[in-house]
């Protein structure tokens, strides 16, 4: 079992719909990242979270440390918000390592 | 703009040879992490350095190695290429003991 999990792998939605991406952990961890990756590759930080919630635009992350599990949430999605989304942990333990979840694949019709 | 860089940013190579990809990071970030994205995966971790050291090491083979310079640039080698080293190859910088990491745009290997 991966110790980062995320669901769905895929998602396709309409535009408009309100889209939820969960990540799951089994470990100890200090932070939480959501990123965002556009083909081509590169990856953009969305937001970081040790604890709560955080909003930034259409975009909301939250975070339960007690039940190992982050969602994000786009509200009002739009075509542009295709990509692939990963959540990524940073270990407490060890080495302090980044750890990513296998990455969300949304695509968004018009 | 993350301030860190990776170059090149496409490569191709052949099997058997040998690739150096770079990844310039921030003033200050001590801690630089490399990984492995093949097609359709997450990133697997490959390696950390900090402070020039190695203290981390993921489940890959020691054909793969790296180096951290003074200056907050790092290297990522990989000797006798395979068709499976085909990625995209990824760094994350930050300052050891903060949470918030720093991404390169990646490089992407094609070995043929």
């Amino acid at each position: 079992k991966n110790e980062v999990e995320q669901s769905p792998q895929n998602l396709t939605a309409q535009e408009g719909e309100f889209i939820t991406i969960n990540c799951s952990y089994s470990v100890g961890i200090s932070a939480l990242h959501w990123l965002q990756q556009h083909p081509g590759g590169g990856i953009v930080s969305l937001f970081m979270l040790s604890s709560g919630k955080k909003k930034h635009g259409r975009l909301i992350a939250t975070i339960n440390i007690q039940e190992k599990h982050s969602s994000l949430h786009i509200t009002a999605s739009h075509p542009r918000d295709s990509a692939v989304y990963i959540c990524a942990v940073l270990l407490i333990q060890g080495a302090q390592k980044l750890v990513f979840g296998q990455g969300t694949r949304l695509t968004i019709n018009p | 703009e993350t301030g860190v860089t990776q170059s090149p940013t496409h490569l191709i190579k052949t099997r058997g040879q040998q690739v150096t990809l770079r990844c310039s990071s921030q003033s200050g970030h001590n801690t630089v992490s490399w990984y492995q994205q093949a097609l359709g995966q997450g990133p697997q971790f490959i390696f950390q350095y900090y402070r020039e050291e190695e203290n981390g090491r993921g489940n890959f083979p020691p054909r793969f190695s790296g180096l951290q310079f003074p200056n907050y640039s790092s290297e990522l080698n990989v000797n006798a290429l395979e068709l499976d080293d085909s990625a995209l190859y990824l760094c994350a910088s930050r300052t050891g003991g903060r949470t918030e990491a720093f991404f390169g745009q990646g490089t992407r290997l094609t070995v043929v």
